[in-house]
């Protein structure tokens, strides 16, 4: 596909369950970017990564939340023993490297319901 | 610590008005500040502005920022239904890459 694409588009979990939310980026793009977007918020920074270096996990929530890029490519943000906070629209973005933050390519998002 | 603030964060206005969306910042460091129109899941982008007084323009939606007041406006003209969606304004601080989100206007075009 040409664009970003996540799954699963839609999670619900139990309280206290680990989920994983997948990430594939547009092909060749460097710099790969999760934001969390509670309900009538904006999105909001989680972490970065630049190939498979995460240079920035200052917006994790806590440490129950974890992000890997392995291979520089896909990149899977994992969340252990859900919270009913958690519940939030989980959002990946790609963008090539050096050309600006506004061609950020943003995927369809994750919506992810703890119960 | 960085912010951004949107106003109003809801609209309700009739089809043919004009609205003029609100965008404020307060960052260390500025690089560009962005518009998005979200109306599902994925933001798509609208416009990137680096320059005061300079009009960035697309059809109906203009937008211009004032660096010096730390502010931007998104204005629609001829509202249409389906300019019904959330407007989010984001700033890029310029380190790194990584945007900052405001909370969004919604705005909503009554037909």
């Amino acid at each position: 596909g040409a664009g970003v694409s996540q799954s699963p588009r839609y999670k619900v979990a139990k309280r206290g369950q680990d989920v994983a939310l997948r990430c594939d980026p547009i092909s060749g793009h460097v710099s790969l970017f999760w934001y969390q977007q509670a309900l009538g918020q904006g999105p909001e920074f989680l972490t970065y990564f630049q190939n498979e270096a995460q240079l920035d996990k200052s917006g994790l929530p806590s440490d129950r939340f974890f992000a890997e890029r392995p291979e520089g490519s896909v990149s899977t943000l994992k969340i252990q023993r859900t919270q009913q906070e958690d519940s939030a629209v989980y959002l990946c973005a790609s963008s090539s490297l050096g050309e600006g933050a506004y061609e950020q390519y943003f995927g369809p998002g994750t919506r992810l319901t703890v119960t | 610590e960085d912010k951004v603030v949107q106003s109003p964060l809801s609209l309700v206005v009739h089809e043919g008005d004009t609205v003029t969306l609100n965008c404020s910042y307060e960052v260390t460091n500025f690089r560009s500040l962005l518009w998005y129109k979200q109306e599902k899941k994925a933001p798509t982008f609208l416009f990137m502005l680096t320059s005061s007084g300079i009009e960035k323009k697309s059809g109906r939606l203009s937008s211009i920022l004032d660096k010096k007041e730390l502010f931007s406006i998104l204005n629609i003209t001829a509202t249409q239904t389906g300019d019904s969606a959330i407007y989010l304004c984001a700033v890029e601080p310029g380190r790194d890459d990584k945007i900052i989100f405001g909370k969004g206007t919604r705005l909503h075009i009554l037909p």
